[in-house]
């Protein structure tokens, strides 16, 4: 069965830096990626979406890129600031690529001034 | 502004009794979703409905049930089977079924005393 995964353990970076989290996935290929932000008791927003035809994706301080080689997301934050402290969840379509959404369980980011 | 609405935020409840925790959207979604959040863990899909009067079964659902009477809204009861029933519960909507992003509700926090 398909499997996500993301570092459980927390990343903890100095601000101004660039922080970058990991995203892997087994078992099959899917179409595309989605990358959400989830603060203490609030529900998720989502961030991006990378299709399997996309090598990167930007948006302002945000850069996501999905390798289908390596089956692998990577999500970047650069320069980053206290206030992009939070949890980080990606989320993949099943095989077949129709259906629920599968997450991640979050990888959370702490940016110290 | 268009968004999701959930409540309430924070719910006790003592063992034995079913709660039903509210969800209403303005976004004109097709689809709503039902998710359970643990810490540590992913989201897990307990219920979804893709359009008024339909909904499915997600992975677990057990001890949960769901109407969807109207498109704008889609309760979700916690019953008295459900074994472990405290935990941080999510509502989410998309446009059409398992396409494109979701978005989230704020959540509701049920404590089961």
């Amino acid at each position: 069965s398909q499997k996500i995964e993301q570092n459980s353990e927390a990343l903890n970076i100095q601000e101004g830096k660039t922080a970058t989290l990991t995203c892997n996935y087994t078992n099959y290929s899917p179409a595309y990626l989605q990358w959400y932000r989830q603060d203490p008791g609030r529900g998720p927003v989502f961030l991006l979406l990378i299709r399997e035809n996309e090598k990167e994706k930007r948006k302002e301080r945000l850069k996501v890129t999905f390798d289908t080689t390596l089956k692998q997301s990577l999500f970047h934050i650069t320069a980053s600031q206290p206030a992009d402290s939070a949890t980080y969840l990606c989320a993949l379509p099943p095989s077949g690529n129709t259906g629920k959404l599968i997450f991640g369980q979050g990888t959370t980011l702490q940016v110290k001034p | 502004d268009g968004g999701i609405t959930q409540s309430p935020k924070y719910l006790f409840r003592k063992e034995g009794q079913n709660v039903t925790l509210s969800c209403e959207q303005n976004l004109n979604h097709d689809a709503m979703y039902w998710y359970r959040q643990d810490p540590g863990q992913g989201l897990r899909l307990i219920y979804y409905s893709q359009i008024v009067n339909d909904f499915q079964k997600g992975d677990i659902a057990e001890g949960y049930s769901v109407s969807r009477e109207k498109k704008e809204s889609f309760p979700l009861t916690v019953t008295s089977a459900q074994k472990n029933p405290t935990a941080f519960y999510l509502c989410a909507s998309s446009i059409y079924a398992h396409t494109g992003e979701l978005f989230f509700g704020e959540g509701s926090r049920l404590t089961v005393l």
